[in-house]
């Protein structure tokens, strides 16, 4: 079983909001971990969005708009990113990341389309 | 403005070592800051993690890599360099060079955020 399971793809509305879900394998606990999630577009390299941890000590980056937003499903173990207001500029393939085992593990991505 | 250029053979033989620089520009390289990582995408698929490098010798590979990766550095041409031995197509991919930083000094904590654009590096006879 992987350490992080992404759905392979998601379809959404121009100004719905989309629920990326990152679920942790079990045995791997939620609340001890940080997440970092990433956005890639076609020919172009990954960018960093934002890390989320069950502290609340959450991260944004850089020019990240405030619409895109970590949360959880501790019930299912899953981190998920959030997406509101979604504009067609958000299509695109959603990785994320997590420390684990000495390594740097990706999901292996949710390609998002917005139509 | 920091920038980082990936740059390699384009073509590589199955069982041939591959060799690549990423070239940081707009900072230096030494940075105690910052570690530089290598990550790779198979076309079509997923992200894989190959390794992070300090200036000044601190390491971390991907188990799954570490017995096939090597790097160095060139602080005077502000570069950092992988290569990847035995080599086979599965090592074909798209290779990215990306800065995490180091602070605080807990790895779960850090983050790629300034990516390279990606050289792609095919492994065919």
């Amino acid at each position: 079983q992987p350490v992080l399971t992404q759905p392979t793809s998601l379809s959404a509305s121009p100004g719905a909001s989309a629920r990326l879900t990152c679920t942790l394998r079990s045995g791997i606990d939620l609340g001890s971990n940080r997440i970092f999630w990433y956005q890639q577009k076609p020919e172009s390299p990954p960018r960093y969005l934002l890390s989320y941890s069950s502290d609340s000590n959450n991260h944004q980056g850089s020019g990240v708009p405030s619409r895109f937003s970590g949360s959880k499903d501790a019930s299912s173990n899953a981190v998920i990113l959030v997406i509101s207001g979604l504009q067609s500029e958000d299509e695109g393939d959603y990785y994320c990341m997590i420390w684990h085992s000495s390594a740097w593990v990706f999901g292996g991505g949710t390609k998002l389309t917005v139509l | 403005q920091l920038q980082l250029q990936e740059s390699g053979p384009g073509l590589v033989k199955p069982s041939e070592t591959l060799s690549l620089t990423c070239t940081v520009s707009g900072g230096p390289i030494s940075s105690t800051l910052f570690y530089w990582g290598w990550i790779r995408q198979p076309p079509g698929k997923g992200l894989e993690w190959i390794g992070s490098f300090y200036y000044s010798g601190s390491t971390y590979y991907n188990p799954s890599l570490k017995s096939r990766v090597s790097y160095s550095v060139d602080s005077s041409k502000n570069q950092v360099s992988l290569k990847l031995s035995s080599v086979t197509a599965a090592d074909t991919a798209v290779y990215y060079c990306a800065r995490h930083g180091s602070v605080p000094p807990i790895p779960p904590y850090w983050y790629f955020d300034l990516w390279g654009r990606g050289t792609l590096v095919t492994v065919s006879s």
